[in-house]
């Protein structure tokens, strides 16, 4: 099952601007994960934020955790056109590495 | 960081046939690797973990049967997909985790895979 939902499914916008995505998830965690992945190809760990912190950073980009609401947040700013990607967070209830992914919000960013 | 290759990257047989994709970490030993799956503009979903020198565990609904894993090593994980159809057509990706990096998973570049 999925343990992840995300919206918005898709976004498009321009170089320079913010970009905002949101992360739900069912059950209790340790961590959840953000990756980006390039059209057809593999996934790009971005970051790592555990249940015990409520904001990360990491370059440009901004991660925070509410784990009363059960939801993640990731925020590209000052995005670029190699922004362009899909982007999956993803959580581990087992705690045995058996990741599982939100459905994924697809991110274009035109120049 | 840590570097996960698969092979091949891209494969088309024809129906009932058996294709064997690889997944290797170059540079750490994994002791366990994760097999995925990914149809077109999904997620990935998680089909099978392999632990080096045992028998993987599949997730429900996965047919262990048709998703052959072999873990020899500490850095090779082969899935072969038996009697493959065109339902089996799909993106497979693999991922790999060191002992003392549990938390951390380092992705392979995947396989495409078409069956004719």
């Amino acid at each position: 099952s999925q343990q992840g939902e995300e919206d918005p499914q898709a976004l498009s916008i321009q170089e320079g601007e913010n970009a905002t995505m949101n992360c739900s998830y069912k059950t209790s965690i340790n961590n959840l994960q953000w990756y980006r992945q390039n059209s057809g190809r593999g996934l790009v760990h971005l970051i790592l934020i555990r249940s015990n912190e409520r904001e990360k950073h990491s370059g440009r980009l901004r991660v925070t955790l509410d784990t009363s609401k059960k939801s993640s947040s990731l925020l590209i700013t000052a995005s670029r056109a190699a922004d362009t990607a899909s982007y999956f967070c993803a959580t581990d209830p087992s705690s045995w590495g058996k990741l599982q992914f939100g459905a994924g919000t697809q991110v274009v960013v035109t120049p | 960081g840590a570097v996960v290759s698969q092979h091949p990257s891209r494969v088309i047989c024809k129906s009932g046939t058996s294709v064997k994709i690889e997944c290797r970490s170059l540079d750490f030993q994994a002791t366990t690797m994760f097999w995925y799956r990914q149809f077109p503009k999904q997620s990935l979903m998680l089909m099978a973990t392999s632990n080096e020198g045992s028998k993987a565990t599949y997730e429900q609904g996965v047919e262990k049967d048709k998703f052959l894993i072999n873990h020899a090593s500490l850095t090779l994980s082969t899935l072969t997909v038996t009697s493959a159809h065109p339902e089996d057509s799909s993106f497979y990706i693999c991922s790999a985790a060191s002992s003392g990096e549990s938390d951390t998973q380092y992705f392979g570049p995947g396989t495409r895979l078409t069956v004719l």
